[in-house]
């Protein structure tokens, strides 16, 4: 079946304007990860849902990011007043189940540059 | 200190080889262990999940040393296919769901 889609799969964005990256996770997965890679380091957590509820979200580094999932499917992560320290591969995930360790399926990201 | 702490390398082998990549932890508390693995600009991709009495999928076998907070993971009889960067990954504070990774160790296989 279809695996983890994100989109735009690139995005360049002049400083201070505001982006938002979506993901669509496998269909029927209650949970749903947003991660920050940057080169040569592994995948950054940022935040979790939990079907439409947000569990955790300790790793957004500031209040320009936020998250949103309203119908518990597709995901958005928005980036306001962009900065060029956010530039990055931001990566979503999700998995089958919302308690207990269970594999996370990655999607292929989106990759923003902001100049 | 890090997290999760992995040696980077490259860890350059011939096909065939065995090669063996160690991770360290620094949440006593954490409960899950993985290695996933990540090739050039794709995504990570779980390789295998890591249990306490050791665990083995094929050529790969991975170890966990709770008391050293210590994970290990061997390849037995490299192929050119095993060439990618491979995470450590641990859970951390607040639950199984937020996982934590390292930054990968390099791996590249050669003929």
């Amino acid at each position: 079946g279809a695996g983890v889609s994100q989109s735009p799969r690139y995005k360049v964005t002049k400083r201070g304007q505001d982006v938002a990256l979506r993901c669509d996770p496998i269909s029927g997965h209650v949970s749903l990860y947003w991660y920050r890679q940057a080169l040569g380091q592994g995948p950054e957590f940022l935040t979790y849902f939990n079907y439409e509820a947000q569990q955790d979200k300790s790793g957004l580094p500031n209040d320009r990011f936020s998250a949103e999932r309203p119908e518990g499917s597709i995901s958005t992560l928005t980036i306001q007043r962009t900065e060029q320290r956010d530039s990055a591969m931001y990566r979503c995930a999700s998995s089958p189940r919302g308690q207990g360790a269970y594999e996370q399926y990655f999607g292929p990201g989106t990759r923003l540059t902001v100049t | 200190r890090k997290e999760v702490e992995q040696d980077p390398g490259p860890f350059n082998v011939p096909e065939g080889a065995t090669v063996a990549f160690n991770c360290t932890y620094s949440n006593s508390a954490s409960q899950s262990f993985f290695w996933y693995r990540q090739d050039c600009r794709k995504e990570p991709k779980l390789l295998m999940s890591v249990y306490s009495s050791g665990n083995e999928d094929g050529r790969f076998t991975a170890q966990l040393n709770r008391a050293s907070q210590y994970i290990s993971l061997l390849i037995r009889d490299s192929k050119l296919s095993d060439s990618a960067t491979y995470l450590c990954v641990v859970n951390g504070t607040g639950g199984y769901n937020k996982l934590i990774f390292g930054a990968g160790t390099r791996l590249a296989v050669h003929p």
